[in-house]
């Protein structure tokens, strides 16, 4: 089973400012990484999927790089509607399917 | 537009048995892999189960393998999951979502409001 391990836990950014999350595999998935946002009570939504390329609608401030075992999401100016969790999951070797522990993005 | 409204869910003693409705619409359902997804509450995702768009293929974590049945009626443009042998540790709102299929396997582009499962005496 592949492990994701997302870092910080925790990440507290002021609005208008860069934010810069980060994923680890624990062995090569290639470029098959998704990242979700999800707010409280709400279900997770689809952000980014091969590992750089953003789903339907979402805005230009986010972006997504890395391959191998190594990934990033980064929202460049933070807006008061990005204060959420954000998970990635591997969809590279499978089952199971995995997703990191999420990193909790809070207004500094 | 795409919708999917998960039901079903409620408060179950240990060892009883509950199926979760995951009704799709917007979209042909019959030509899609899906999954089913939990959060326990305060906790991260957990993948639990995914079936081919025709029901042919069906793979399970290890956590629920042997108690958890996915299923699907395409006729009815609904996907299922049974769940038998509860344990306070099932508790969770319990997700369906789409498979948007890549090369390699899923991700999920779209997701249900999730139903809320309750294992406890």
């Amino acid at each position: 089973e592949i492990v994701m391990t997302q870092s910080p836990a925790t990440l507290s950014v002021s609005p208008g400012e860069r934010a810069t999350l980060s994923c680890r595999a624990s062995q090569s998935i290639s470029s098959n990484l998704a990242w979700y946002q999800q707010k409280p009570g709400q279900a997770p939504r689809l952000l980014i999927y091969g590992a750089s390329t953003r789903a339907t609608g979402i805005p230009a401030r986010f972006s997504g790089s890395g391959s191998g075992t190594e990934f990033t999401l980064t929202i460049s100016s933070l807006q008061s509607e990005d204060f959420a969790v954000y998970y990635c999951q591997q969809y590279n070797d499978w089952p199971p399917y995995t997703f990191g522990q999420g990193t909790k993005l809070e207004i500094k | 537009q795409v919708q999917l409204v998960e039901s079903g869910g409620g408060v179950v003693q240990p060892g009883r048995s509950l199926r979760l409705s995951c009704a799709a619409s917007g979209f042909t359902f019959s030509t899609y892999t899906m999954h089913w997804v939990r959060q326990a509450p305060g906790k991260g995702l957990e993948w639990l189960a995914v079936i081919s768009y025709d029901g042919s293929n069906a793979y399970y974590a290890d956590s629920v393998k042997g108690r958890f049945t996915i299923s699907r009626d395409n006729s009815k443009n609904t996907l299922y999951l049974q769940l038998n042998s509860l344990r306070a540790e099932d508790t969770a709102i319990y997700y369906c979502a789409r498979a948007a299929a890549a090369a390699a396997g899923d991700y999920f582009d779209y997701w249900g409001q999730g139903t809320l499962v309750t294992v406890s005496s």
